[in-house]
């Protein structure tokens, strides 16, 4: 049984350029959630999502972030053009429905230069 | 290995030890907690949870306390083993309707020496 999957694992950027963070969640779950953990900071919340359907988007910067969740395919979350402070550690989490327990993935690790 | 926070509590214990690792929540409408673990690099790790109806919960070498009174978290970890070392996060989960989002604290880093 595979756990949350996030790729890539590493992204570096330069100033300007867009961000694409996916997301798979465990198999049966359709709540899927964004973080972002900062350094010398703990994780954040971003987005709240199910299956095409964004549930609660009230920690997302108002412009350059988006998240979906669509039918088909992993959970993604876009950055456009990137800034140095952009630079995080975006961490994914995933929950059945109707249950609070998240359970994370190893994180996407974004260096924008 | 990467680092979490520079100004993280710390937590410094000898192995075979007791931990014990401490955590303010501010919002008193929290009805549900998490204590997630993260080593160097990787991400949260479930350890054990507890909802508002309880004050105690206890796992395989762990135990929880809630303390809604003073809002207090508490995670003991009994016979600390150098496995161990991470940062220990606490999480609150402010319910409104079904949103299940959580709250993070800023973590606590044990350290244990063998």
């Amino acid at each position: 049984n595979a756990g949350v999957m996030q790729n890539p694992r590493h992204l570096v950027r330069r100033r300007g350029q867009e961000a694409r963070l996916r997301c798979s969640p465990m198999k049966g779950h359709s709540h899927v959630y964004w973080y972002r953990q900062l350094p010398e900071e703990g994780l954040k919340f971003m987005v709240y999502l199910q299956k095409e359907n964004i549930i609660d988007e009230s920690g997302m910067p108002k412009e350059r972030f988006s998240a979906e969740f669509p039918k088909e395919g992993p959970s993604i979350l876009r950055i456009q053009q990137v800034v140095r402070g952009d630079s995080a550690a975006y961490f994914c989490a995933s929950s059945p429905p109707m249950t609070d327990t998240q359970y994370f993935g190893p994180g996407t690790r974004l260096t924008v230069l | 290995g990467e680092s979490v926070g520079l100004h993280l509590p710390t937590l410094s214990v000898q192995e075979g030890d007791n931990s014990i690792i401490n955590c303010a929540y501010s919002n008193s409408a929290s009805d549900y907690f998490i204590w997630y673990k993260q080593e160097s690099g990787k991400g949260p790790q479930f350890i054990i949870d507890i909802r508002s109806n309880m004050d105690k919960r206890q796992g395989q070498r762990v135990t929880v306390l809630l303390n809604k009174t003073v809002k207090h978290l508490s995670l003991q970890i009994a016979a600390t083993q150098p496995g161990d070392s991470a940062v220990y996060f606490c999480a609150e989960n402010i319910k409104g309707g079904s949103n299940y989002k959580l709250t993070f604290g800023k973590g606590t880093l044990l350290t244990v020496n063998p």
